[in-house]
This record gives structure tokens, C-alpha cells and sequence, in this order.
């Protein structure tokens, strides 16, 4: 069955202070991996694609990696900010047909970032 | 100014009752999908489609009806039926035919049956 893991559950941080958060998966055949953020009572924004070949991507002060050996993803926030309190979301796609649905949600790493 | 738009942002019903959730989208997608959220738990597949009149049960399409007849347009009907409707209600779109798939998501409709 395929599965996404997110850790931690929840986190607390500083502002101003970096955190990582974790996405480990069993999909398979993977296709590729997505990080959303979603804040509160609104819907999730994509922040970055990871394909099978890609290692890093940055898009701003988030950087996702991917290590498709291990089946680990991280999103790294550098000089974290008020405004990045919000749920974080792994959304792994398998290879599937044109057109089926191969999609497979973790449950989300809630950020909170405090004064 | 393109996007999806769902109706309403809140939303409350006495058990018993049928509702439907609106949800509109101008990006030219072809497909949609209802998805549902509970708290500590990951977005689950309700029903999606790939095209007007046609559409395929997610994962916990039980107690759910929905109707495709407009590209635009992809309404989501909560039943009596369904068992614990409280919930918040999110409705996306994407296009087919590309590698990547990206899900764009509309702000949601928190649902409350009391």
C-alpha cells in the first residue's frame, strides 16, 4: 500500500530561526513528489516539484530536497517568518495511466513560528 | 482574475438534510475533485473527473453524489447518508495531459451538521 509519513507532527520555532521537516514514502513507481503549504482554513499552494532526477530545488528561503534511493524528501525554511505558520503538506505521485488518479497525501507537519 | 472559487466558506445543516457545495473553476482544467479534511488527518479522495459527464469514486465516495455537466462547474452533494459530514471541503482542478499534474485547490467550505 502506498503510504506518506510526515514528521515531526507539529513544530514550534522562532522567528528568524531555520527548520527542516521530513517526508518519508513508499509509493511506488514513483513519479514524482510535491510539498504544499496550506494555512489555516484556506486551501494548500504548491511550493516546489521534486522529480526523480531532481535533488534540490529551492523556491525562495524553502528548499525541498529528494533522495529517491532512501525514499526521503525534506523541506528546509531558512529565516523562518510569522507568516510561514502553517500545515506543510507531502503529496507523492505514482506512474500510473493517462489520466488515473496515483495520488497519496501525508497528513501534514503543522508550523508555528512565535515571536 | 482565474482561479476556483467554492461556496460557501461556511456552511451548517441539521442532520437529516441534503447540501450541496458549490465549487467554479476558469483555468480551462479538465479535471476535478472533491477531497475532504479532518483534523490530524490527510486530505482523502472523494470523487474526481476527468471530463464533463463522467466522473470516478476516490476513496470514501460513500454518502456522496456529485454532477459534471459544465467543464466549470463540479457540485458536491453531502446525503443523509453520510455518516459524519462535519468536515472541511476542498475542491480542486488540474489539467490533464501533463507530466506534472498540479492540483490547483480552491479555499475550502467548512462544513458543520449539527
Amino acid at each position: 500500500k502506498n503510504q506518506v509519513e510526515q514528521s515531526p507532527q507539529s513544530l514550534i520555532i522562532l522567528e528568524g530561526k531555520n527548520c527542516t521537516l521530513q517526508c518519508n514514502y513508499t509509493v511506488s513507481p514513483f513519479s514524482n513528489l510535491r510539498w504544499y503549504k496550506q494555512d489555516t482554513g484556506r486551501g494548500p499552494v504548491s511550493l516546489t516539484i521534486m522529480t526523480f532526477s531532481e535533488n534540490t530545488k529551492s523556491n525562495g528561503r524553502y528548499t525541498a530536497t529528494l533522495d529517491a534511493d532512501t525514499k526521503q524528501s525534506s523541506l528546509h525554511i531558512t529565516a523562518s517568518q510569522l507568516s510561514d505558520s502553517a500545515s506543510y503538506i507531502c503529496v507523492v505521485r505514482a506512474t500510473g495511466g493517462a489520466g488515473s488518479y496515483q495520488l497519496t497525501f501525508g497528513k501534514g507537519t503543522k508550523l508555528s513560528v512565535i515571536p | 482574475d482565474g482561479g476556483i472559487t467554492q461556496s460557501p466558506k461556511y456552511l451548517f445543516r441539521k442532520e437529516g438534510q441534503n447540501v450541496t457545495l458549490s465549487c467554479e473553476q476558469n483555468l480551462n482544467h479538465d479535471a476535478m475533485y472533491w477531497y475532504r479534511q479532518d483534523p490530524g488527518q490527510g486530505l482523502r479522495l472523494i470523487y474526481y473527473s476527468q471530463i464533463v459527464n463522467d466522473f470516478q469514486k476516490g476513496d470514501i465516495a460513500e454518502g456522496y453524489s456529485v454532477s459534471r455537466e459544465k467543464k466549470e462547474s463540479f457540485p458536491l452533494t453531502v446525503t443523509s447518508a453520510q455518516k459524519n459530514p462535519t468536515a472541511f471541503y476542498l475542491c480542486a482542478s488540474s489539467m490533464m495531459g501533463l507530466a506534472g499534474y498540479e492540483q490547483y485547490f480552491g479555499p475550502g467550505t467548512r462544513l458543520t451538521v449539527t
